[in-house]
């Protein structure tokens, strides 16, 4: 089946720094989304994106879908950031998880 | 509010004791789906469905049971738990099934199997 590989697995950055997140994916989607699960567990769709480039505040996120791969930029990191991001795909009506992106913002 | 429910929030139980968590969503979303998060295997997709009496395996179906008898509600039934299957899950649904519209979860329900 298809593999999805997010990267790196854990990233610790200041406050104020910037990130950017990768996504991997072993073969063609139909569609992409981006989530952020923060510390109390909570999962939050970030991006719908199977193609393109589309910002939202300080987070935006691009996909390449011709070379299989997405990013997902974090700008001026506030600590309300922090928590695990995931990429996932859908193939045949299954969706399919990265292992995610833990992200510690320090103060 | 728009939200997918999920109860109970915590359940411990015993291995082989039947148990069913169920889902709700008032969204009238069409694509209703089940995963369990265990560490450093990320979410996995247990069951999905596009819509009612549409049911379908996703990657980790074992052990697991699910009905779509209604639009709204999504339960997953663990006919006999096994201690493999403690885990964090979560229900998620969406407006269409082609992963098109943003997948909306469930706060998770943490289960302990001993």
């Amino acid at each position: 089946g298809i593999q999805v590989e997010q990267s790196p697995p854990d990233l610790i950055l200041q406050e104020g720094a910037n990130s950017t997140l990768r996504c991997n994916f072993s073969d063609s989607v139909n569609n992409l989304q981006w989530f952020h699960q923060n510390p109390w567990g909570q999962l939050i769709n970030l991006f719908y994106i199977p193609s393109g480039t589309k910002q939202n505040g300080r987070l935006s996120a691009t996909t390449v879908a011709t070379e299989r791969y997405s990013l997902l930029y974090i700008s001026s990191s506030q600590t309300t950031d922090s928590g695990v991001y995931f990429c996932a795909v859908e193939r045949g009506g299954k969706i399919i998880f990265g292992k995610g992106t833990r992200l510690h913002i320090l103060p | 509010e728009a939200q997918v429910t999920q109860n109970p929030r915590y359940l411990i139980t015993v291995t082989g004791k039947k148990l069913t968590v169920t889902c709700s969503q008032n969204m009238n979303h069409e694509y209703m789906s089940w995963y369990r998060q265990d560490p450093g295997l990320g979410l996995r997709q247990i069951y999905y469905s596009m819509n009612v009496e549409v049911t379908d395996k996703g990657d980790v179906p074992e052990g697991y049971k699910v009905s779509r008898k209604e639009k709204r509600n999504f339960p997953l039934i663990l006919e006999s738990p096994s201690p493999n299957q403690t885990s964090l899950y979560f229900c998620a649904s969406s407006r269409t099934g082609s992963f098109n519209s943003p997948l909306h979860f469930g706060n998770g329900t943490r289960l302990t199997v001993t």
